[in-house]
């Protein structure tokens, strides 16, 4: 069964540098998400995109965070000026159509922020 | 407001017993989905279940039973005779048709199964 892969597993930054987690989602499916979960929290919606654009974006996705397609094939989450806080694990979801599909999660990029 | 509530923080059973995971939720969407995710301490998102708000049917898969219930707006998770294995957090989830497909998570809840 096709998956979405999310990499790298793990991402160990310092305070105040630049991150971009990478997603490659289902290759027919046009909706993309990113959740955050800080730990032992829940998962919490960051933002969605559709037609190359965001669709949707919660509170917590200020300007520090953008979101990118840039090839058509991966989907990038880039996180400017880390912060201790932005340490969570990263997942990425991608959807087939509009309503007609569950979300596809990948298995999570953890990001520690030192 | 919480659009998806696991009220129970925490459950500790001894294997073999019957756990159930309530799961409450609320929307105004007359169209909407409800999951279940499987959480384990590894850390990804492992599908359990997708129950679409037009069908009320009661699912069994294994030791899994899922109760939809739109009177009470709950879709609890059942696991009969609990294993180890089955240790994890449980998180619920709703998805709504005019949101995108966004995803609304419950705060988990975590299973505790001992031997």
């Amino acid at each position: 069964e096709p998956e979405v892969t999310q990499t790298p597993s793990h991402q160990v930054t310092q305070m105040g540098q630049e991150v971009i987690l990478r997603c490659v989602p289902i290759s027919n499916h046009l909706y993309f998400y990113w959740y955050r979960q800080i730990l032992g929290q829940k998962v919490e919606f960051l933002v969605s995109f559709y037609n190359n654009e965001i669709s949707e974006k919660s509170e917590i996705f200020d300007d520090q965070f953008s979101v990118e397609r840039p090839d058509g094939s991966n989907f990038t989450l880039k996180i400017r000026s880390t912060k201790l806080e932005d340490s969570a694990m990263y997942f990425c979801a991608s959807a087939g159509g509009f309503f007609n599909q569950p979300q596809h999660f990948g298995d999570g990029t953890r990001l520690s922020i030192l | 407001a919480q659009k998806v509530t696991q009220a129970q923080t925490e459950i500790s059973v001894v294997e073999k017993e019957d756990v159930t995971l309530d799961c409450v939720y609320e929307t105004r969407d007359t169209t909407y989905y409800l999951f279940w995710y499987k959480q384990p301490p590894s850390g990804e998102l492992v599908f359990l279940i997708r129950r679409n708000s037009f069908d009320e049917q009661n699912e069994i898969s294994g030791r899994y039973s899922w109760n939809f219930q739109k009177s009470t707006s709950s879709f609890n998770f059942t696991i009969t005779a609990s294993q180890v294995v089955d240790s994890a957090v449980y998180f619920c989830a709703l998805s709504e048709l005019y949101n995108f497909n966004k995803f609304y998570f419950g705060s988990g809840t975590k299973l505790n199964v001992k031997p």
